[in-house]
């Protein structure tokens, strides 16, 4: 059972729009950075979304990211085949022990 | 470029040892803390253990404290994750990550399979 809880799956079809969820507690989400990976297969992560919103260098602007108390949401517009993949949000949790913590990951799959 | 590259796995009997490496390059190293994440085979990510710059401060997952230990050696640019007593759930793909608060650059990983 992760920390952080994302759906375990997303679909939507070429071109459209997609939101994936990831909730949290205030000793996550709530009072800490959240970030964004994609994993496409039999590869390694790969940073998306990093301090909520803010995209790394090559990330295009398709990916966008946000987040409101304890929960954050990654959106991906103009789907494309490309885009198949893992994704995953992290932050860090202070409930028990300082640990970095991800959600248990969505597939994502473009119809 | 900025690069990662793990080494290290294998094939291991369960409550043997084993020490992953990760060496870097295309960056000051001694100016990034550094993560080790695992993914065990078709499930999801699983933060081990985090470095600071300096390896002065260390954190560990619960699940693998007393068991796990990282360290780095910043003259050759190199962390490493020390795993004793292996376990049959330790199985599973090790990343190395650079940064703090977040992952910014990832290794490709290196592969540990548990078995007698």
């Amino acid at each position: 059972q992760s920390v952080l809880t994302q759906p375990p799956s997303v679909s939507a079809a070429p071109g459209q729009k997609v939101t994936i969820s990831c909730s949290g507690s205030n000793f996550n989400i709530g009072n800490n950075y959240v970030s964004w990976y994609q994993q496409l297969p039999g590869t390694a992560p790969k940073l998306l979304i990093y301090e909520n919103d803010k995209r790394p260098s090559g990330i295009p602007d398709r990916f966008s990211g946000s987040k409101s108390g304890t929960s954050a949401t990654l959106g991906i517009t103009g789907l494309q085949t490309g885009d198949e993949a893992d994704y995953y949000c992290g932050t860090w949790d202070t409930s028990l022990s300082a640990a970095a913590v991800f959600g248990g990951g969505t597939k994502l799959t473009v119809l | 470029q900025v690069q990662l590259v793990e080494s290290g796995g294998g094939v291991v009997q369960p409550g043997r040892s084993l020490r992953l490496s990760c060496a870097a390059s295309g960056f000051t190293f001694s100016t990034y803390a550094m993560h080790w994440v695992r993914q065990a085979p078709g499930k999801g990510l699983d933060w081990v253990a985090l470095i600071s710059y300096d390896g002065k401060v260390k954190y560990y997952a619960d699940s693998v404290k007393g068991r796990f230990t990282v360290s780095r050696d910043n003259s050759n640019s190199t962390v490493y994750l020390q795993i004793n007593t292996l376990r049959p759930e330790d199985a599973a793909v090790y990343y190395c990550a650079r940064k703090y608060s977040y992952m910014d650059v990832w290794g490709k990983g290196t592969t540990v399979t548990v078995s007698s």
